[in-house]
């Protein structure tokens, strides 16, 4: 199956710093990137959709100032948590979308665990 | 929009029998149903998917079966080995650019060796 990085794996920051995030599709064009939020022992919760060379489609209730989200090419795309606090402490997973025979398939990155102290 | 509601929550059995998992969705137009498994502190992989014009779809250990009428689909995976031991999430779309993932809320198994 298709592949997709994730850097850095986890990350630690203060409170007020920033932090980015790359996600990229190792052996495929992802012309369309998603970035997760998952919180422990629940489900994934969408943040944004990340399409390449235009802007990204946040979630309802996702500050798109807070997540910065950048895909400049069609195998990367950066999430930057701007400002961090320590409630944006969470795995942060992105994901790739690939065509496959009329259906667009989904692969995972291994997630980013961030904490914010 | 879609909703995907995931059952049960939690799975225990025993290395070697089987474990089923299962999953009802609400939008009738959905027509891609892949399941993922993930393990403790790692991304979700893509184990198995099945779309609407087919029943069922096996691959070695693993199946996947789908009603479209009753708009459920299920997890069946035979002779359970501790490395199962994970949370799987079944997903609906309908598979096409514009339409995202809808995600269960996942269920934790646990094989007992």
């Amino acid at each position: 199956g298709a592949v997709v990085s994730q850097h850095p794996s986890w990350v630690i920051c203060k409170s007020g710093t920033s932090v980015k995030i790359e996600c990229r599709s190792l052996d495929f064009q992802a012309t369309t990137m998603f970035w997760y939020r998952q919180f422990p022992k629940q489900s994934l919760m969408l943040m944004a959709t990340s399409n390449e060379g235009s802007k990204a489609t946040y979630e309802q209730g996702v500050e798109k100032d807070k997540f910065l989200i950048n895909h400049a090419s069609l195998t990367l795309s950066t999430l930057t948590v701007t400002s961090a606090h320590p409630e944006d402490s969470s795995f942060y997973i992105c994901s790739a979308r690939s065509p496959r025979g009329g259906f667009y398939e989904q692969y995972f990155g291994p997630g980013t665990r961030l904490t914010v102290t | 929009g879609e909703n995907v509601e995931q059952h049960p929550s939690t799975l225990s059995v025993q290395e070697g029998d089987s474990a089923v998992i299962k999953c009802t969705y609400s939008d009738s137009a959905s027509n891609y149903f892949p399941w993922y498994k993930q393990e403790l502190g790692k991304g979700p992989q893509l184990i198995i998917d099945i779309r609407s014009n087919v029943g069922e779809k096996k691959d070695q250990r693993i199946a996947v079966t789908l009603n479209k009428t009753a708009k459920h689909f299920s997890l069946h995976i035979t002779e359970t080995q501790p490395e199962d031991s994970a949370v799987y999430f079944c997903a609906a779309s309908r598979g096409n650019a514009g339409n995202m993932l809808t995600f269960g809320g996942g269920t934790r198994l646990m094989v007992k060796p």
